[in-house]
């Protein structure tokens, strides 16, 4: 079957830096998606990997590994708002994306 | 662009009426989705549209659950009857789809609807 793994909620202090974690089993690989989703709203895209390494964007770097199926989010100076969940999404053969559930960032002063 | 249109934002209704959800998707657009999300089953693909056409219902629960998309502008989402396990919060997304452009198919979602049946 398919599946993506990460971890539910991690804590991390305002300022600091966190790495969130996927790991996934698909049929398939047409790449790798984060989305941001605050309390009560709805997902928006981060960032998107097809080739292995790091994609930097700002204060946020995904990464990606595929001979071991895995990629990471990586937040740095984190903010208050940084506070969310953060999706990992993959698209598969059929370019259908299959979601993890989401880990819950919270972050503290 | 207002981005993807859902309505209503907030639904209260009693179980075994109809309910009927709508969607505006990103004008220039040619790829509509429908998701469920709740806490215990996070993220899951109801049905999807290319170019006003359903391609997957596979994870349209069951036969009180249908979608049309009568025109690149507008989609819904029915369930008739309702039942207290539908509540959840029902997201429409939209997506440029290109053919031959591998899997960077961003999602843009909408407001999404909250649906509670009592």
């Amino acid at each position: 079957g398919q599946n993506i793994d990460q971890p539910t909620e991690m804590t991390a202090t305002e300022g600091a830096i966190v790495q969130i974690n996927c790991t996934y089993q698909t049929s398939g690989f047409n790449g790798l998606f984060w989305y941001q989703q605050h309390a009560g709203e709805a997902p928006t895209f981060l960032s998107y990997n097809v080739l292995d390494g790091l994609e930097e964007k700002g204060r946020f770097s995904s990464f990606l590994s595929r001979s071991k199926g895995y990629s990471y989010l990586l937040l740095k100076e984190l903010q208050m708002k940084d506070s969310a969940s953060y999706l990992c999404a993959v698209s598969d053969s059929n370019y259908q994306l299959i979601w993890g559930a989401g880990t819950k960032l919270i972050i503290k002063p | 662009d207002a981005g993807v249109i859902q309505s209503p934002r907030h639904e209260v209704t009693e179980m075994g009426q109809e309910v009927t959800l709508r969607c505006k998707p990103i004008s220039g657009h040619n790829s509509l989705f429908w998701y469920r999300q709740t806490m215990m089953r996070g993220l899951e693909l109801l049905i999807y549209f290319n170019n006003n056409v359903p391609i997957d219902d596979s994870g349209m629960p069951e036969d009180r659950f249908s979608a049309k998309m009568p025109n690149a502008s507008f989609s819904t989402l029915k369930i008739q009857p309702s039942e207290p396990r539908d509540s959840a919060v029902y997201f429409c997304a939209s997506s440029l789809a290109l053919a031959g452009i591998s899997g960077a198919n961003v999602l843009t979602f909408g407001a999404g609807s909250r649906l509670t049946v009592l």
